[in-house]
């Protein structure tokens, strides 16, 4: 049973627009919860994170919501860079990280 | 920030063949280090919990002869897939966390393992 998921398999968005990127989880015990970017054939690279007590973390171009009520998290990126491109999961812990499925996102010149 | 290195990044191996994957922590200590497998288009699949100088716990539907997982430094964790066959091809990915910490997971680089 996924506990993370990202319904969205695909985003597209214009360069210089907002990208948002969504997650549904279900188990009310993750503290905490993390963004990570992937590449084609490279590891992931940690992008944001939220802890539970937390509604709304902000790094740069990257802010990261959570609604703890509706067990929903997501990712909004402004503006997009072609360099956005790639694949994005949002993983879960409790005493371990559970990941959704991934969201390939294309940034459009 | 944290660095956790793989060795070897990619790896070509015949079928019937064991082949090891180490993942360092080059400048932390890692109590935990987890082991992921990605199919292709799909999402991270975390195979195991590798624990410093105990037993692995290994997901539900995951071999554990069949891919040994040894934690036998804080720096340092192992993964064995023993006797290869095709449907092992896939990228292998592990993660570390600071002993003693919560939340972030530094990752490995991947390794790529095709087996003929």
């Amino acid at each position: 049973d996924q506990q993370v998921k990202q319904n969205s398999p695909s985003l597209s968005v214009q360069e210089g627009r907002i990208s948002i990127l969504n997650c549904d989880y279900t188990n009310s015990m993750f503290d905490y919860f993390l963004w990570y970017k992937k590449y084609p054939a490279e590891g992931p690279t940690f992008l944001i994170s939220i802890s539970s007590i937390k509604d709304k973390n902000e790094d740069g171009r990257f802010t990261v919501f959570l609604n703890k009520s509706a067990k929903h998290l997501s990712l909004h990126i402004v503006p997009s860079q072609p360099g956005d491109s790639a694949v994005y999961f949002c993983g879960a812990n409790d005493y371990k990280l559970s990941f959704g499925a991934g969201t390939t996102v294309t940034v459009r010149a | 920030g944290a660095v956790v290195s793989q060795h070897p990044s990619w790896v070509i191996c015949k079928s019937g063949t064991s082949v090891k994957i180490e993942c360092r922590s080059l400048d932390f200590q890692a109590t935990t280090m987890f082991w992921y497998r990605q199919f292709p288009k799909q999402s991270l699949m975390l195979m195991a919990t590798s624990n410093e100088g105990s037993k692995a716990t290994y997901e539900q539907g995951v071999e554990k002869d069949k891919f040994l997982i040894n934690h036998a430094s804080l720096t340092l964790s192992t993964l064995t897939v023993t006797s290869a066959h095709p449907e092992d091809s896939s990228f292998y990915i592990c993660s570390a966390r600071v002993a003693g910490e919560i939340g972030e997971l530094f990752f490995g680089e991947g390794s790529r393992l095709t087996v003929l």
